[in-house]
């Protein structure tokens, strides 16, 4: 059972544009939502997160939007760069107020390449 | 330098040869976890380590063992590995909080014959 749906699978942006990337949830009982930036070769490494009390959250260039209403959040990247070129992934867990190890359920991954 | 260390970075192995892939970090987290990355289907859970000696299962456990005999390191063990576990591992850690960042290694890639 896929508890955090990811889409597109892939995509290929030029430089300077604004890829979205789009995340979707079924557990209401998630209230922490991290993405995940991966480059070749590398494991996984935090980008940003979210906890579902904010709508927006900023860091650089990198914003996370969130609707809580729809169980849906994504990723937007603006002035995208070649170096962003990576696989990104969005998660969810159970939050801090949770206590105990709380298990990240991960999305598909989204493959993002930016051409020059 | 905070990391986490997974060995070997690739292995080829032929059906059925038991294999280790070693995993160790060194920021004294109490959480620990193996995770299977394959295309479309992203980062599976294998197993998790709550602390040394309490391990449990995640979402794709099946023909994979684990232990944690001590707080730094936590071992994935396939003893008869078939080639459907050809994929892309990777070991995590996390410090002791819910909603805690996961560091994660460089990963292992597998290929089994």
């Amino acid at each position: 059972q896929q508890q955090v749906k990811q889409s597109p699978q892939s995509l290929i942006v030029q430089k300077g544009g604004i890829p979205i990337i789009n995340c979707a949830y079924e557990n209401t009982a998630f209230d922490y939502f991290p993405w995940y930036q991966q480059f070749p070769g590398k494991g996984p490494a935090l980008l940003i997160a979210i906890r579902p009390d904010v709508s927006e959250k900023k860091e650089g260039r990198f914003t996370i939007s969130f609707n809580k209403s729809a169980k849906q959040f994504s990723l937007h990247i603006m002035d995208s760069q070649p170096g962003d070129s990576a696989t990104y992934f969005c998660a969810a867990s159970r939050g801090p107020n949770s206590g105990g190890y709380q298990k990240v359920t991960f999305g598909t991954g989204t493959k993002l390449q930016v051409i020059p | 330098e905070a990391q986490v260390t997974q060995n070997p970075r690739y292995l080829i192995t032929v059906t059925g040869k038991k294999l280790t892939v070693t995993c160790s970090q060194n920021m004294n987290h109490e959480y620990m976890s193996w995770y299977r990355q394959d295309p479309g289907l992203g980062l599976r859970q294998i197993y998790y380590s709550m602390n040394v000696e309490v391990t449990d299962k995640g979402d794709v456990p099946e023909g994979y063992k684990v232990s944690r005999k001590e707080k730094r390191n936590f071992p994935l063990i396939l003893e008869s590995p078939s080639p459907n576990q050809t994929s892309l591992y990777f070991c995590a850690s996390q410090r002791k909080s819910a909603a805690s960042e996961a560091f994660f290694g460089q990963g292992t890639r597998l290929t089994v014959v």
